[in-house]
């Protein structure tokens, strides 16, 4: 009965590689998003997905690709994978989100990525 | 831009301890204020909220107010328990660069509490 879900949970590659991380929620959720968690904890959002459409996009490398199938699904691709995207990628959904409105959103557990 | 302020951590307490933890904000709007918290190893939950000034947000035992006049959200809990114990982050509701309403998190304070 897991709301947000993210695959895989640990992910350890190699500099200039290619790689994929899977998120799914079961809520019935519209809005769907990325995050980024530093060795410091600093969270800070990269994309936002409403209904399928990209909605958010913060500054981040073009080396980041969201990809959304359908709304219960949002995967974030990374290519060329570098020493700085190490970190903790977090997924979230949440009912729709517009410009003056706000819901309360919905975490999955991480996945932990590192770039050796 | 708008951004989130918080005390840095660790907070460490004796079980039973009263806790705060500072919170201040920069907005140009009326933002919604939120306090999340993250247990070790998995993903952020939200703790509490409030959409406007003067709102008191409660859950827990934890509350925080929202104070417009000196742009804080203080989080607060009389009786702390070593369940307690996770990195809490306070955050705020900002327009984003295509004008949908995205959160901005503080850099989260990590509370320690001891038995």
């Amino acid at each position: 009965d897991t709301a947000v879900s993210q695959t895989p949970k640990y992910l350890v590659t190699q500099m200039g590689n290619d790689k994929s991380i899977k998120c799914e929620q079961n809520l019935g959720h519209d809005t769907m998003y990325w995050y980024k968690q530093d060795s410091k904890k600093f969270l800070k959002i990269m994309f936002s997905y409403n209904n399928k459409e990209l909605i958010i996009n913060e500054t981040v490398p073009n080396r980041f690709s969201p990809k959304s199938p359908d709304k219960a699904h949002l995967n974030l691709h990374i290519n060329s994978l570098e020493l700085g995207d190490s970190a903790v990628y977090f997924c979230a959904s949440s009912h729709p989100t517009g410009t003056d409105s706000y819901n309360e959103q919905f975490f999955g557990p991480g996945t932990r990525l590192t770039v050796l | 831009g708008d951004s989130v302020t918080q005390m840095e951590g660790p907070v460490t307490l004796s079980e039973e301890a009263f806790l705060t933890i500072n919170c201040t904000y920069t907005a140009t709007g009326y933002p919604s204020l939120f306090w999340y918290v993250q247990y070790p190893g998995e993903g952020l939950q939200l703790l509490l909220k409030a959409t406007k000034a003067d709102d008191k947000g409660s859950n827990k035992g934890f509350e925080a107010t929202y104070r417009k006049e000196t742009t804080s959200f203080h989080l607060e809990k009389g009786s702390v328990q070593v369940s307690d114990s996770a990195v809490y982050f306070c955050a705020l509701t900002s327009p984003g660069n295509t004008g949908f309403q995205k959160l901005v998190f503080g850099t989260g304070t990590r509370l320690l509490v001891s038995p």
